[in-house]
């Protein structure tokens, strides 16, 4: 089954600085979706790329998507110490599968 | 609040009991999963019901049973559990299955097997 999976598994930085995190996957999707889960509670959906697309940009959210790699990434800008949460991927074959990973664990720093 | 509602939010049970998670969306939407969460390890897809018809069901134990008697609502009994079924219980729900669906998930039940 398609399970996206994310790199690093922690990251922790400091308040303003940005943080990136990393997807991969093995097989054709047709979209990717990123998740936020604050610790203990339900995942909330941040963005959606399709796989005609390169970047997406949401807020502070920039994702981008390289297909030929197989891979995405999530760039935080200018994060807060609200953006500490666990980051998952989805790769979406347009089925009811939606594979998550383990997530990367990310801690900002006041 | 995502539009999707479980209960109860904290469940602690002993191996031989028998009791029931809900999920409640108030999204209009036609798809309901169960997720299994447990530490350090992948969120595991248990079952999908679309239009009340289940269409996923990932050789889940058992002891494991859903319920989803129309498209607002799901459950999960549980019966004769093992310490290792502890976890985060999360349902989720999506307006189909097919492009550009995003998923809306509950906040979860945390369920302890003693």
């Amino acid at each position: 089954s398609q399970q996206g999976e994310e790199d690093p598994q922690a990251l922790s930085i400091q308040e303003g600085e940005n943080a990136t995190m990393n997807c991969s996957y093995k097989t054709s999707i047709n979209n990717l979706q990123w998740y936020r889960q604050n610790s203990g509670r339900g995942l909330v959906h941040l963005i959606l790329i399709r796989s005609n697309e390169r970047e997406k940009h949401s807020g502070r959210l920039r994702v981008t998507l390289d297909t030929s790699k197989k891979s995405s990434s999530l760039l935080i800008t200018a994060s807060r110490a609200a953006d500490t949460a666990s980051y998952f991927c989805a790769p979406h074959s347009g089925t009811y599968k939606y594979i998550f990973g383990t997530g990367t664990r990310l801690k900002v720093l006041a | 609040e995502t539009g999707v509602t479980q209960t109860p939010r904290h469940l602690v049970m002993g191996m031989t009991n028998k009791k029931s998670l809900k999920c409640e969306q108030h999204l209009g939407h036609n798809a309901m999963y169960w997720y299994k969460q447990s530490a350090k390890k992948p969120l595991e897809l248990m079952f999908v019901y679309s239009l009340e018809e289940r269409v996923e069901n990932n050789s889940v134990p058992s002891r494991f049973s859903p319920e989803c008697p129309n498209s607002s609502h799901l459950f999960l009994h549980l019966h004769t559990l093992q310490p290792e079924d502890s976890a985060l219980y999360l349902c989720a729900s999506s307006l189909g299955g097919g492009l550009d669906n995003e998923q809306f998930f509950g906040p979860g039940t945390r369920l302890t097997v003693l």
